[in-house]
């Protein structure tokens, strides 16, 4: 089964700084999706960012990035330049090969920008 | 925009009682997800539907059940509510196929807040 570990559940970071959320996942499949999403305290869940599996390119999204590490199963995601507005929950995410949507989602890391 | 919507965002049930809780979606999704999330364990599937009267069960399916009589709408029952199910409840949708390009986003509804005293 898979899996996915967020061990961070709280991080800060100071406004105009650079921070990054760990991310490890356990699995079999070698054809997979990850994500991360943000949830502010409206609680409406954002996609930040995605990353294919066989894509060997980092993805990145304006002052987000990941770190996709696949060999160490690892999934870390950088936030460039931090803002008053990214302090939120972060869920980094698996999709694996099946073709039905279903992710499993981690504990989630509650970020806290200081300004 | 899709749009994914939870008809209630903060209910308060009795322990005992029966509880819908109602998703409707507007993009023609196929697939449709009822998720769990408390603190410290991230969202957890309760169940998913892949079709019109089609379901399956996620990793916390006990003490629940799902009906999706119309494509558009998955409801989420909790037949005799209890107090270990006090949680925010989080409606999701996507299509099919999952996997091309542009085709692999997952919307979520804005949660519902239940709290069964």
């Amino acid at each position: 089964a898979q899996t996915v570990t967020q061990s961070q559940p709280e991080m800060s970071v100071q406004e105009a700084e650079t921070v990054t959320l760990s991310c490890t996942y356990d699995t079999s499949e070698s054809d997979y999706y990850l994500f991360w999403y943000k949830q502010p305290p409206s609680r409406q869940m954002i996609l930040v960012i995605r990353q294919e599996a066989y894509k060997q390119q980092n993805a990145t999204e304006n002052r987000f990035s990941v770190n996709f590490q696949k060999a160490a199963k690892s999934f870390s995601l950088k936030i460039s330049d931090s803002q008053l507005g990214d302090a939120a929950m972060y869920f980094c995410a698996f999709h694996g090969s099946s073709n039905t949507g279903k992710l499993i989602f981690g504990q989630g890391t509650t970020l806290q920008v200081k300004p | 925009d899709v749009k994914v919507t939870q008809s209630s965002r903060y209910l308060v049930k009795r322990t005992g009682e029966k509880v819908f809780l109602e998703c409707v979606q507007d993009m023609d999704h196929e697939n449709m997800f009822w998720y769990r999330q408390d603190p410290g364990l991230g969202l957890r599937l309760i169940y998913f539907s892949y079709d019109v009267k089609m379901k399956e069960k996620g990793d916390i399916p006990e003490g629940y059940s799902v009906s999706r009589e119309k494509k558009e709408r998955f409801s989420l029952i909790l037949e005799s509510a209890s107090t270990n199910q006090t949680s925010m409840y989080l409606c999701a949708s996507s299509s099919t196929p999952w996997g091309a390009e542009g085709g692999n986003t997952i919307y979520f509804g804005e949660g519902s807040w239940l709290t069964v005293v």
